[in-house]
């Protein structure tokens, strides 16, 4: 099936650093990529929705200034968290949808980054 | 506002059928049902989805009843490492480029020696 990556897959930064995250689409073309994040114990909740070459879509609720997203290939979306704080903690978990795969209903998931900011 | 409705927790022997249950009493006509589940820090996986007729593929069947109010996840032979968070999760499979998963809390299937 296809294969999503993330990197880093932990990462630990001071508080009012800047944090980048990568998601790839390792052997499919990924028109759109999805943001997650999940704070322990609860379910995964949607950030944004990316898609190449243009502006990411924000859910009700998250900073755009603060959470960074460029999708400027079909294989590679990142997340910047800037000016990291103790609250932005969690587990950023990216997806990405298959173009033209025959499976092109499902989202591909990557394994997730741990972020602790200190 | 929750589509789907999933209990907390079940358990399971290793070995048995491990049956979770669905409700989705809103699904309109054009939406999927689909299964997702999350091993602990690890990314969701698809397991399976459907419109109104049963599936099955290497993973789980997908029972979706007559009504399409709600389904059932079926595992026939539960492992250990099928302990996962499961999430139901419906959706149509048109209408833009976005195609968005809401989660919801999921049913956490633990699986017992």
């Amino acid at each position: 099936g296809a294969v999503v990556s993330q990197h880093p897959s932990r990462v630990i930064c001071k508080s009012g650093t800047s944090v980048k995250i990568e998601c790839r689409s390792l052997d499919f073309q990924a028109t759109t990529m999805f943001w997650y994040r999940q704070f322990p114990k609860q379910s995964l909740m949607l950030m944004a929705t990316s898609n190449e070459g243009s502006k990411a879509t924000y859910e009700q609720g998250v900073e755009k200034d603060k959470f960074l997203i460029n999708h400027a290939s079909l294989t590679l979306s990142t997340l910047t968290v800037t000016s990291a704080h103790p609250e932005d903690s969690s587990f950023y978990i990216c997806s990405a949808r298959d173009w033209g795969g025959q499976s092109s209903y499902e989202q591909y998931f990557g394994p997730g980054t741990r972020l602790t900011v200190t | 506002d929750a589509k789907t409705t999933q209990p907390t927790s079940m358990d399971c022997a290793e070995g048995r059928a491990a049956n979770l249950p669905c409700n989705h009493s809103t699904i309109s006509g054009n939406e999927y049902v689909y299964w997702y589940r999350q091993i602990h820090s690890q990314g969701p996986q698809y397991i399976i989805h459907g419109l109104k007729n049963n599936e099955t593929n290497e993973m789980a069947s997908l029972i979706i009843t007559e009504d399409r109010k709600s389904s059932t996840l079926i595992l026939p032979h539960a492992t250990l490492r099928d302990t996962a968070v499961y999430y139901c999760i419906v959706r149509p499979n048109s209408g833009g480029s976005n195609y968005k998963l809401t989660f919801g809390k999921g049913t956490l299937l633990t699986v017992n020696p």
